[in-house]
Order: C-alpha cells, then structure tokens, then sequence
C-alpha cells in the first residue's frame, strides 16, 4: 500500500485560498488519490477523488501532476468550518481494498 | 448518496463486560466493510476487514479474540470488544465501499462510536 506523507499542521485566515500537499512516491498504476475531511468524533467524510491532472467538484479542487506522485488539495475561500483534519489516500481501484491512514493535516481556520 | 450508520454512537461500559457496536449499509449491500479504532489527536487505525459469509481478517496485532467480528448479512457488520478493559476506551468507526469488486468505489464512514471502559 502507498503511504503517503502531508504536513501535520497549517493555519490559515478565513477568506484565504488553502492548499494542502500530499507525497506518494510509491504510487501504483491502479492507485486512485482520495481525500477525506474528519471533525473531531465524526467519522471520515469524503471530499474529492482522482486518478491523474485536475478534478473539482463543489467544495475543492485535487491538482495531480503528470507523475502523480504527489497531489494537492485545494480549498477556496476557507471559513471556521472548514478547520478538521484532512486525509490524503492512496489506494487502488478496486472496493475490496481497506483504505489505511496515514497522519493527516490538522487544519486551523482563524478569523 | 450512500450512509453507513453505527450504533451507539456512545457507550460507557464497565471492566469486564462486553459490548457490541453495529455497522449498518442503509442503502447499499457490503459484502465487506472495515473496522477503524481512533485514540485521541491520532489517525485512524485499521483493525480488521470484515467480510460477509466468513471470517474476519485481522490486522497485524489486533487481538480476534477479544475484538469479535460478524458480518451476518449484506448490511450488516457487528464489532464486539469483549472482557474490555479502560485501554480499550477509544473511537470506533467502520467502513463500507460501494460496489466492492468494481472499479472506482468510494468509501463511506459511519459516525463513529465512542467507548469509554470505566
């Protein structure tokens, strides 16, 4: 399983653009890149997945280089709510296959 | 979209009992879901994988006698920690993906349930 390295903790403004950028070396071919967002004692909840380039949905955009061995998650115009810890995984295609954690990014909102 | 749901979402035990906490897929069969412990300011830790109609795999160090797994039905996974003693007092929480066997599933994840042995 690829493991996956990000920083454990950022700060930000509220307003302010966030992106968070996660290592996976060992990326393999059928890997997709996902990512999750947990508030403390809620279960993970999913933000945005990808294979490879740039994939947005309503809440982020994931930016995955040609390589893909590292991704970055982008969150616009951060609020307060927006401060949880955020997962990036690596995993492969298909269902069968737990997803393991790595350490996250522990993510601060300030106004 | 798809909802896995735990149940309790909160129990506090005393040393020595057991205590079983539900996985529920409402809207999607699992023939597999997956069993996280959390501890405070820590990721999320796999335990086991369990599969419906047979055994339960264990992760390296998990104990299978004492974090019992049964997943009876396609929507149903059951986590029993039995004899729990207060380091057993953690965040629980399980996992189902959609479509297991088929390209591009999603993981979803219960609300966790929280156990305090006192």
């Amino acid at each position: 399983l690829a493991k996956t390295t990000q920083p454990i903790s950022m700060d930000s403004y509220e307003g302010q653009e966030v992106n968070i950028t996660c290592s996976h070396n060992n990326i393999a071919t059928n890997d997709y890149i996902t990512w999750y967002q947990q508030f403390p004692s809620q279960g993970p909840r999913f933000i945005i997945q990808g294979y490879k380039t740039k994939v947005t949905n309503e809440v982020a955009s994931l930016f995955i280089p040609a390589d893909r061995k590292s991704s970055t998650l982008s969150l616009p115009r951060v609020s307060l709510s927006d401060t949880a810890v955020y997962y990036c995984l690596v995993g492969d295609m298909w269902g069968n296959t737990p997803l393991v954690f790595g350490k996250g990014t522990r993510l601060s909102v300030i106004a | 979209g798809a909802v896995v749901s735990q149940h309790p979402s909160r129990v506090i035990c005393k040393s020595g009992t057991s205590v079983k906490i539900e996985c529920r897929s409402l809207d999607f069969q699992a023939t597999t879901m997956f069993w996280y412990r959390q501890f405070p300011k820590k990721s999320l830790m796999l335990m086991a994988t369990s599969n419906e109609g047979s055994k339960a795999t264990y992760e390296q160090g998990v104990e299978k006698d004492k974090f019992l797994i049964n997943h009876a039905s396609l929507t149903l996974s059951t986590l029993t920690v039995t004899s729990a003693h207060p380091e057993d007092s953690s965040f629980y929480i399980c996992s189902a993906r959609t479509d297991a066997g088929t390209v591009n599933t999603e993981a979803f994840f219960g609300q966790g349930t929280r156990l305090t042995v006192v």
